[in-house]
């Protein structure tokens, strides 16, 4: 059984500029989480994906954009980047039928935005 | 605004010791209170959690003990090793949202 991978595991962009993170989900989870954990903080809800449709969405700006796949994986776009978007984006996957319950997290992708 | 208020920030416990952390939250829609470990690197990993139905939930030597009517819960660690030394959240789930605590560094010397 693989765990939840995601790519890449660091990125340098400039303000201003787009990003594209990726994330393939654990097997068998048919639902996707994107949390931002800035610096020496908790991981932050950005939204959630359950049957390619977002099914929930924290408290973040619409230049945080996403897709489910029908294989489940998931992409997280963000536009327009800013200084204060240099985070830790963790993406996670649970089962059966999406929920907070029981996510199981990749190791993330590190963001610095310049 | 800060969903999951968590204490202390760090923490340093010798080996064999108790560690405990403690988090204490506001909305009583949560229903599902996860702790979380995270190593250096690593995403976060649950530990144990539970629901507010019950008062206390062990597995090994980690414990949650949950007060509903103080809106409080705490992890407990007994015996504490080294190999726990890492960063530890708390987090409280309302429908599709895990709300997190700010994280509690937890460093055991041997």
């Amino acid at each position: 059984e693989t765990g939840v991978t995601q790519s890449p595991t660091h990125l340098i962009k400039t303000r201003g500029q787009q990003v594209t993170l990726r994330c393939s989900s654990q097997s068998g989870h048919n639902t996707v989480s994107w949390y931002q954990q800035a610096l020496g903080q908790g991981p932050q809800f950005i939204f959630q994906y359950y049957r390619e449709e977002e099914n929930g969405r924290g408290n973040f700006p619409p230049r945080f954009s996403g897709l489910q796949f029908p294989n489940y994986s998931s992409e997280l776009n963000v536009n327009a980047l800013e200084l204060d978007d240099s985070a830790l984006y963790l993406c996670a996957s649970s089962f059966p039928s999406g929920g907070a319950n029981v996510l199981t997290f990749g190791a993330g992708s590190r963001l610095t935005v310049l | 605004q800060q969903q999951v208020k968590q204490s202390p920030q760090s923490l340093i416990v010798q080996k064999g010791g108790i560690s405990i952390i403690n988090c204490a939250y506001e909305n009583t829609a949560f229903d599902y209170f996860p702790w979380y470990q995270q190593f250096p690197g690593k995403g976060p990993a649950l530990l144990i959690a539970i629901r507010p139905d019950v008062s206390e939930k062990k597995e090994g030597r980690f414990t949650i003990s949950f007060n509903k009517s103080a809106k409080q819960f705490s992890l407990h660690i007994m015996d504490s090793q080294p190999g726990d030394s890492a960063t530890y959240f708390c987090a409280a789930s309302e429908a599709n949202n895990l709300f997190f605590g700010t994280g509690t560094r937890l460093t055991v010397i041997p």
